[in-house]
């Protein structure tokens, strides 16, 4: 039981290139999210989804997609990655009852944008 | 925009100390309240999620109490151990909104 995966763990993008975070969970969790660490602010959440197919923004959403196409996998994309989105990022999941239950978060994506 | 305070910022205590933390959070719409434990380089960890007014959690040396109509949660710990140090966040989930979390108490015991 791995729990919450993400990859990569460390990645450098140039102003306006593209790419890609995974997240993986293997609990069977329905609810999945994801969210950005600054340095100074609390966790803040991008993007939720509360079973495949379904999806919706938190709070910083804006620069981020996401899709659900399967319970495993939850991906972010950045589709023209800005200074601005250097951040630590964790995936996080839940078992029904979303953000009223206890959330297990994989071990981040340190990301810098240069 | 809903937000959630917690105090200290950071605290260093002497090993054996018991030592507590507030977090503050809006008292309307409430429906839960987490806390979790943050070690540098690894990720968060719950430690408790409460949702009943007068809640008490209780794992090892660490509990908490929440009073959800004045707004607050506190964590306690008892007779902190260098492996406490850690930064402790808790964050609030009113329905319908996301999960709100609080900027974290950094904790550091020294032996």
């Amino acid at each position: 039981n791995a729990g919450v995966t993400q990859t990569p763990k460390f990645q450098v993008l140039k102003t306006g290139q593209s790419m890609t975070l995974q997240c993986a969970q293997d609990m069977n969790h329905e609810y999945m999210s994801w969210y950005r660490q600054d340095p100074g602010m609390g966790l803040r959440l991008i993007h939720y989804s509360v079973g495949a197919g379904i999806t919706d923004q938190g709070e910083v959403p804006n620069g981020y997609n996401v899709s659900r196409s399967t319970t495993e996998d939850f991906p972010l994309r950045l589709l023209s990655a800005a200074p601005s989105q250097t951040s630590v990022y964790f995936c996080a999941s839940s078992s029904p009852g979303g953000q009223g239950r206890e959330q297990y978060f994989g071990p981040g994506t340190r990301l810098t944008v240069t | 925009i809903l937000n959630v305070e917690q105090s200290p910022q950071s605290l260093h205590v002497q090993e054996g100390d018991s030592t507590n933390f507030t977090c503050s959070f809006p008292s309307s719409n409430f429906y839960a309240l987490h806390w979790y434990r943050w070690e540098t380089a690894k990720s968060p960890e719950a430690l408790f999620v409460m949702t009943l007014n007068g809640d008490e959690k209780k794992k090892g040396r660490i509990s908490a109490t929440l009073n959800t109509k004045e707004g607050y949660s506190y964590l306690y710990i008892k007779g902190s151990q260098p492996e406490d140090s850690a930064t402790y966040l808790c964050a609030f989930y009113q329905a319908g909104t996301a999960l709100i979390f609080g900027k974290g108490t950094t904790l550091s015991v020294s032996s």
